[in-house]
């Protein structure tokens, strides 16, 4: 059981090129969300799925597309990679999304940097 | 007000102390409220959950004031190892993703 496993660990883009950032878990989780974290603000949350062929908007979604056909993965999208796009990639999966069901479990992130 | 507030610290503490965070909410109808640890450069993990009559966990205690909107985490004992940045993270309940406050950076010193 691997828990939330994220691909790359770092990755240098420069601006404008696209790139997925990928991520599974092997935990037969409904819900996944990726979270952006930099320095000052905290995590915040960018997209969310609550289930296969399922997804929604979080508080920052501009310039990141996802997707999920299947339970076990949630790629990113970077459409056009800016600097402002510079941070700390965390994905997270949970069982379910009411009370403790959605305790949340992270991969291990991606640090990216766009020059 | 900020959805999720803590306090800002950084807190600088001897080994043997007692700390307390605190972690205030805006949403009346958050359901489900956690502390998260984060070491440097690393993934946050989920330290306690926190229930409402309150829960301890080793010289980890939680409690959440539903009345007043805030959850607290008290670390009895520090040692070195539970140097970290400490997170609280509240249900947004319509939809039920997690909001995090920005978290507490603590550091215990001998």
């Amino acid at each position: 059981n691997a828990g939330v496993t994220q691909t790359p660990k770092f990755q240098v883009l420069k601006t404008g090129q696209s790139m997925t950032l990928q991520c599974a878990q092997d935990m037969n989780h409904e819900y996944m969300s990726w979270y952006r974290q930099d320095p000052g603000m905290g995590l915040r949350l960018i997209h969310y799925s609550v289930g296969a062929g399922i997804t929604d908007q979080g508080e920052v979604p501009n310039g990141y597309n996802v997707s999920r056909s299947t339970t076990e993965d949630f790629p990113l999208r970077l459409l056009s990679a800016a600097p402002s796009q510079t941070s700390v990639y965390f994905c997270a999966s949970s069982p379910g999304t009411s009370g403790f069901r959605d305790t949340q479990y992270f991969g291990p992130g991606t640090r990216l940097t766009v020059l | 007000r900020k959805e999720v507030e803590q306090d800002p610290g950084p807190f600088n503490v001897p080994e043997g102390a007692t700390v307390a965070f605190n972690c205030t909410y805006s949403n009346s109808a958050s359901q489900s409220f956690f502390w998260y640890r984060q070491d440097c450069r690393k993934e946050p993990k989920l330290l306690m959950s926190v229930y409402s009559s309150g829960n301890e966990d080793g010289r980890f205690t939680a409690q959440l004031n539903r009345a007043s909107q805030y959850i607290s985490l008290l670390i009895r004992d520090s040692k070195l190892s539970d140097s970290a940045t400490y997170l609280c993270a509240v249900n947004k309940r319509s939809q039920g993703n997690l909001i995090f406050g920005k978290g507490t950076k603590l550091s215990v010193k001998p």
